[in-house]
This record gives C-alpha cells, sequence and structure tokens, in this order.
C-alpha cells in the first residue's frame, strides 16, 4: 500500500525567510502525482502545488517549489519570502495515475510564520 | 464561481444519536469524495462517487454510515448511531474528472460527546 510520510509535526520560519518541508513516500509504481495542499485554520484545504512523477523538472509556482527526488522517493516543499499567510496545515499527498484512485494524504506539517 | 458547500459546518450531539451532512459539489463536477480528517491526521477517504454511483466505498463502517449522491449532484453522508470516536472532521471534495484536482469544502466538525 502506498504511505505518504512527514517527519515533521511543526515548523516555524520569521516572515520574508524561507522553510522547507519534508515528504517521503512509498511506492511500487512508476506514473504517480505528487502534492502539497494547504489548511488554514477553519478553512478549506487548496492545492498549492502539483509535480508528475514522469517530469524531471521540479514544479514551481510563484513563491512554492518543489524538490522531487524520484529515486529518494523524498517530495519537499520549499516556501520562499514567507507572509503571515503561509502559516497552515500543509499535506502532502499522493496518487497512483490510474485514474481510479484516491488521494493518499501524509499526516500533515503545521508551519508558523513570525512576524 | 462557487465552491464546494458544506452544512453544517459545526455539529455536537450526545453519542447513539444519528447525524448527517450535506454536501454540494461545484456544478459539472462529475466526481464526489467524502473524506474524514481526525485531530492531527490526513484526510481519509470514506467514499468516492462517480455521478451518483459509489464506485469505492471500502473505507466507509457500513454498520453505522451510509451515503447517498441523488441524481448525481448533492451528496449527504449519515452516521446512525454515532460514537465518541467519530469525531472529528468530515470533508467533501469534488473534481471535474476522476483524475482532476480536488477542490475542497470547509468541512463538518462534527463532536460526539
Amino acid at each position: 500500500a502506498q504511505t505518504v510520510t512527514q517527519s515533521q509535526p511543526e515548523m516555524s520560519v520569521q516572515e520574508a525567510e524561507t522553510v522547507t518541508l519534508s515528504c517521503t513516500y512509498d511506492t511500487s509504481e512508476s506514473d504517480y502525482y505528487l502534492f502539497w495542499y494547504k489548511q488554514p485554520p477553519s478553512r478549506q484545504m487548496i492545492l498549492v502545488i502539483r509535480q508528475e512523477a514522469y517530469k524531471q523538472q521540479n514544479a514551481t509556482e510563484n513563491r512554492f517549489s518543489v524538490n522531487f527526488q524520484k529515486a529518494a522517493k523524498s517530495f519537499s516543499l520549499k516556501i520562499s519570502d514567507s507572509q503571515l499567510g503561509d502559516a497552515a496545515m500543509y499535506f502532502c499527498a499522493y496518487r497512483w495515475d490510474s485514474g481510479n484512485t484516491p488521494l493518499v494524504f501524509g499526516k500533515g506539517t503545521r508551519l508558523s510564520v513570525i512576524a | 464561481e462557487a465552491g464546494v458547500v458544506q452544512s453544517p459546518r459545526y455539529k455536537i450531539i450526545e453519542k447513539k444519536q444519528p447525524v448527517a451532512f450535506w454536501c454540494n459539489p461545484i456544478s459539472g463536477h462529475n466526481t464526489l469524495y467524502w473524506y474524514r480528517q481526525n485531530l492531527g491526521q490526513g484526510p481519509e477517504l470514506l467514499i468516492r462517487y462517480e455521478n451518483e454511483e459509489a464506485v469505492d466505498d471500502s473505507q466507509l463502517p457500513k454498520d453505522r454510515f451510509s451515503a447517498e449522491r441523488l441524481k448525481g449532484v448533492d451528496s449527504t453522508l449519515k452516521i446512525q448511531p454515532a460514537e465518541l470516536g467519530d469525531s472529528a472532521v468530515y470533508l467533501c471534495a469534488s473534481s471535474l474528472v476522476v483524475a482532476g484536482e480536488l477542490f475542497f469544502g470547509e468541512g463538518s466538525r462534527l463532536t460526539v460527546l
């Protein structure tokens, strides 16, 4: 079974600084998708960034970028120029590219941003 | 465009009581998901619908949980009777296609006393 592990229950970062959230996953599949979702307090979960496993280039979305290491099964999220609005729970998620499987989530990392 | 709408946002009940949650997905989204998120955990899938058909309900505790998606639009998740361990946030999500991006609602937080 596929599993997603986030080893950092909590992280903090100073405003305007950079922080990296870690994620590892376990799968025997070669084609899959990886995601980072953000869940602000009492707000809905939103997609931050997604990576297709067949793409070697790391995905970027403005201040958010990933470091995808397929051989190591690692998928970290880097947030640059951190802002107060980045404070939230961040979930790493995996989905096998069968088109018929659900997302599997990690336990999340709570990010605090210090002014 | 309206997002995924869930109600109620909060519900407090005593154990053994029934409870129901409602979800209205984004218009046109054929795939609908119900996830349960326990405190300090990531969401776990309960059931997935393709239109009105439940295509993955392997994680749904069928002795007390039931769900329906009438006419392939709105969906209701019911728990009867509720147990203390059912306290969690119940998230509804929808996607245009099964492999598409998931859009989540704000969730329904259930507290069972």
